[in-house]
Formats: structure tokens, C-alpha cells, sequence
């Protein structure tokens, strides 16, 4: 089945610690999106990526950083510059034939400091 | 920039009633799409229904439909019949339509937890 894969589903990290989270698309999707989600707010765009080799800094970059190497993947790392990382962390990806194509979730990771 | 609005945190409803959500956005842009998302307690976002901006007829699915006045900035969310699996956090989301070849970058409102009761 198509979808997106999001790992880990839980992720723990210690102060000072860099934390890369995984996220893998098998849709053929051209753009793919990593958003932060706090309890009682809306999702907020950290990074998106149109096409392979290039992205965009979304609201909230600072202290994340991504890369797209491959046009399935499209991993976040979380950096000891994030000083406040703990939240839930949902990957998306979407078509870019028109921009009424809706984006698709996998399930999230959920990061907590130690 | 373009920001989305729900006023409504949480509401509650019974089961086989209907129930509105309230979404507002604000905009400078006409050409745009809205999106309502669902998020149950699995915390995955699943897609409920779209609206595009220039197309003046209310979009429907099945029980969920929506009322889209533009001249307002307004876009609400109804669900007739509803049911215990619709028991979840709804939020309204606002893309600008940048032309083919773009990501569609989601702005999205603060969302309304919905109860549906027996």
C-alpha cells in the first residue's frame, strides 16, 4: 500500500543531542513537507521541499535542519539549538501538479526531552 | 502572510445531529484553496474535504459539507448525522495556489475538538 512512513513513532532526547527523524514516502510525490504540532495549536511548517537536492525554510526553521537526497526521503534533524523541542513532529507529502493536491500524513513521531 | 482561525476550541454533539465548525482566514490573495483536516485520537491527519477559492458551489462528501463565503473570509464546516468515529480535532487549513510545480504550504487554524455523544 502507498503511503508515508514516519520513524521512530517515539524519540527521547538528551541536552546538547542532535535527533534525526525519519520520514519515507511511497507515492511518488514530488513536494514533502515536515510540520510541529503543541498541544493547543495548529500544525506549523518547519521545512518543505519542492524537488530532490532542494528545500525551503518554512515558519519555524530555526534549530532544524533537513535534507532531500532521495525523492522518497526526506529525514529532519532536530539540533541542540532547539531549545525547545519537545512536540510531535508530522512528515506530508503532496503532489505539485496544482496546489488544490491535498497533502497526505504519515502517522508522527513524538519527541520528549530526558 | 495569511493566518486561519477557530474560535470554537471544543464543541460537543449528539449522535445523529448535526454540528457546524467555524473556520475564518484572512488573505489579500483571490486565488487559494481550504482544506478541512480531521485528526483523531491515532493523531493522523486525514483530508475531510477541499474548497477552491473561484469555484462558487460548496464543496460536499458524503455527510461533511461546507459553506464557503468568500467576500466574509469564511468557511464552515457542517456534519449531519454524526457519528461516534467523527469524534476527533478538526482543523481548517489555507494554501495559496502559487502555480503548478509549487508545494502547497498549509497555514492552519488552532482546531476544534469535537465530542460526539451517545
Amino acid at each position: 500500500d502507498g503511503g508515508i512512513t514516519q520513524s521512530p513513532k517515539y524519540l527521547f532526547r538528551k541536552e546538547g543531542q542532535n535527533v534525526t527523524l525519519s520520514c519515507e514516502q511511497n507515492l511518488n510525490h514530488d513536494a514533502m513537507y515536515w510540520y510541529r504540532q503543541d498541544p493547543g495549536q495548529g500544525l506549523r511548517l518547519i521545512y518543505y521541499s519542492q524537488i530532490v537536492n532542494d528545500f525551503q525554510k518554512g515558519d519555524i526553521a530555526e534549530g532544524y535542519s533537513v535534507s532531500r537526497e532521495k525523492k522518497e526521503s526526506f529525514p529532519l534533524t532536530v539540533t541542540s539549538a532547539q531549545k525547545n523541542p519537545t512536540a510531535f513532529y508530522l512528515c506530508a507529502s503532496s503532489w505539485t501538479g496544482y496546489s488544490n493536491q491535498p497533502q497526505h500524513f504519515g502517522d508522527g513521531t513524538r519527541l520528549s526531552i530526558l | 502572510a495569511q493566518t486561519v482561525t477557530q474560535s470554537q476550541p471544543e464543541m460537543s454533539v449528539q449522535e445523529a445531529e448535526t454540528v457546524t465548525l467555524s473556520c475564518t482566514y484572512d488573505t489579500s490573495e483571490n486565488n487559494y484553496y481550504l482544506f478541512w483536516y480531521k485528526q483523531p485520537p491515532s493523531r493522523q491527519m486525514i483530508l475531510v474535504i477541499r474548497q477552491e477559492a473561484y469555484k462558487q458551489q460548496n464543496a460536499t462528501e458524503n455527510r461533511f459539507s461546507v459553506n464557503f463565503q468568500k467576500a466574509a473570509k469564511s468557511f464552515s464546516l457542517k456534519i449531519s448525522d454524526s457519528q461516534l468515529g467523527d469524534t476527533a480535532m478538526y482543523f481548517c487549513a489555507f494554501t495559496l495556489n502559487e502555480g503548478a510545480g509549487t508545494a502547497s504550504k498549509l497555514t492552519f487554524g488552532t482546531g476544534t475538538r469535537l465530542q460526539v455523544t451517545l
